[in-house]
């Protein structure tokens, strides 16, 4: 069990307000991972960290900022939340060496 | 660029019934991983299998069993004797390394009815 808690798990609010989503892992993984999950488009990566302040851009990245101050949290900023980022979102560690990803229960972010 | 097609979006069986899941990808690496999730109505994400580009050895867990064929770039999934539990979206994802920047498929929404 990697141990991912996503938090908040649900949450509304405005166009045009920052929202930040929080992934805490337990087991000290290197690899942490903030996908989005839409109708038809599965799943979505927005951004990846390969170690404490190292972090890179996935596929969807406009509009998002991450931050990883500890090996434990991997944060999801949205500055100014916007209709289009309805979404739920999933944090994700890497386990092991094999590729494989371990994931969160997902936040839902309605943003009205 | 990588790309993963699973072009069956729903599919519904009955009970027992077998059924496969089709998925098709694009890399030009020569290395790479495959995989399979699954999403139960819960909406948890469930890893199921990985493969490697070099390893292209069909494998049979209980009932569930996949066909993994480089030349023709598909990693398809069987199920077979379906049942009501195996009602989930089931992804497919290809990953350049092993290092989980996976690209995930749309998903195939797997409905099997009692």
């Amino acid at each position: 069990d990697a141990g991912i808690t996503q938090s908040p798990r649900h949450k509304v609010t405005e166009t045009g307000t920052p929202v930040t989503l929080r992934c805490h892992q337990t087991e000290n993984h290197r690899y942490m991972y903030w996908y989005r999950q839409d109708p038809g488009h599965g799943l979505r990566l927005i951004h990846y960290s390969y170690g404490v302040k190292d972090t890179d851009k996935g596929e969807v990245s406009d509009g998002y900022s991450v931050s990883r101050s500890k090996t434990e949290d991997f944060l999801l900023t949205l500055e100014s939340a916007t209709s289009s980022q309805t979404s739920v979102y999933f944090c994700a560690t890497l386990v092991g060496n094999t590729g494989e990803l371990f994931f969160g229960e997902g936040s839902r972010l309605t943003v009205l | 660029a990588q790309k993963v097609t699973q072009a069956q979006t729903e599919i519904s069986v009955v009970e027992k019934e077998d059924v496969t899941l089709d998925c098709v990808y694009e890399t030009r690496d020569t290395t790479y991983y495959l995989f399979w999730y699954k999403q139960p109505p819960s909406g948890e994400l469930v890893f199921l299998i990985r493969r490697n580009s070099f390893d292209e050895q069909n494998e049979i867990s209980g009932r569930y069993s996949w066909n993994f064929q480089k030349s023709t770039s598909s990693f398809n999934f069987t199920i077979t004797a379906s049942q009501v539990v195996d009602s989930a979206v089931y992804f497919c994802a290809l990953s350049p390394t092993n290092a989980g920047k996976s690209t995930f498929g749309d998903g195939t929404t797997l409905t099997v009815k009692p």
